[in-house]
């Protein structure tokens, strides 16, 4: 049981570049969520989805777009990456309903923006 | 948006010593959970309460869930190295929109 795994572990793009994280979790959580962190600011919430083919937009989400095609993949997609994505990136997951407070999350992408 | 104060923000203790934490809402939550987070790694759900002034442990962990449903504390009893680590609070109103998180407190144990 891999839980929630996320890649690729470390990324370095430049300015403008795009690409997708990967966030996959075989418990068959309903709940996915993304979240970054930065220095002295703990977590905050980017995307989440409360099941395939639902998102919704957390705390911080300009730059960043999700997809929730099936239950167990939730990627995160950069467009045009900027120097201020520089971050670690951290997907979790979540039993639906009242349990989606108890998150479980996956190692992290550590995504520097030159 | 809401807001977690957590602190203190980092600790230098001797191995064996006891270590309490908390955090303080502007808001209400219906739930409080306790991560500690090592590094390069993510955060691993430590404690979760659910219920105002509930009381829980886990092993030599100890969490509260203030009775005003604003706060909470951890505290560590006879703390050992594997201790180190960043440790979060984290609350919820209990719907979808995930967890708000305090900024994290570092325990660093002194040999």
């Amino acid at each position: 049981n891999a839980g929630v795994t996320q890649t690729p572990k470390f990324q370095v793009l430049k300015t403008g570049q795009s690409m997708t994280l990967q966030c996959a979790q075989d418990m068959n959580h309903e709940y996915m969520s993304w979240y970054r962190q930065d220095p002295g600011m703990g977590l905050r919430l980017i995307h989440y989805s409360v099941g395939a083919g639902i998102t919704d937009q957390g705390e911080v989400p300009n730059g960043y777009n999700v997809s929730r095609s099936t239950t167990e993949d939730f990627p995160l997609r950069l467009l045009s990456a900027a120097p201020s994505q520089t971050s670690v990136y951290f997907c979790a997951s979540a039993v639906a309903g009242g349990g989606t407070d108890t998150q479980y999350f996956g190692p992290g992408t550590r995504l520097t923006v030159l | 948006g809401q807001q977690l104060n957590q602190s203190p923000q980092s600790m230098f203790i001797q191995e064996g010593e006891d270590v309490s934490m908390n955090c303080t809402s502007s808001s209400i939550f219906n739930t409080w959970l306790w991560y500690k987070q090592d590094p390069g790694e993510g955060p691993v759900l430590l404690i979760a309460l659910y219920k105002a002034g509930e009381l829980t442990s886990n092993g030599r962990l100890t969490a509260q869930f203030g009775i005003t449903r604003k706060d909470s504390f951890l505290n560590i009893s006879a703390s050992i190295p594997s201790d180190v680590g960043i440790y979060f609070c984290a609350g919820s109103g209990g719907g979808a929109d995930g967890l708000t998180f305090g900024k994290g407190t570092h325990l660093i144990i002194q040999p």
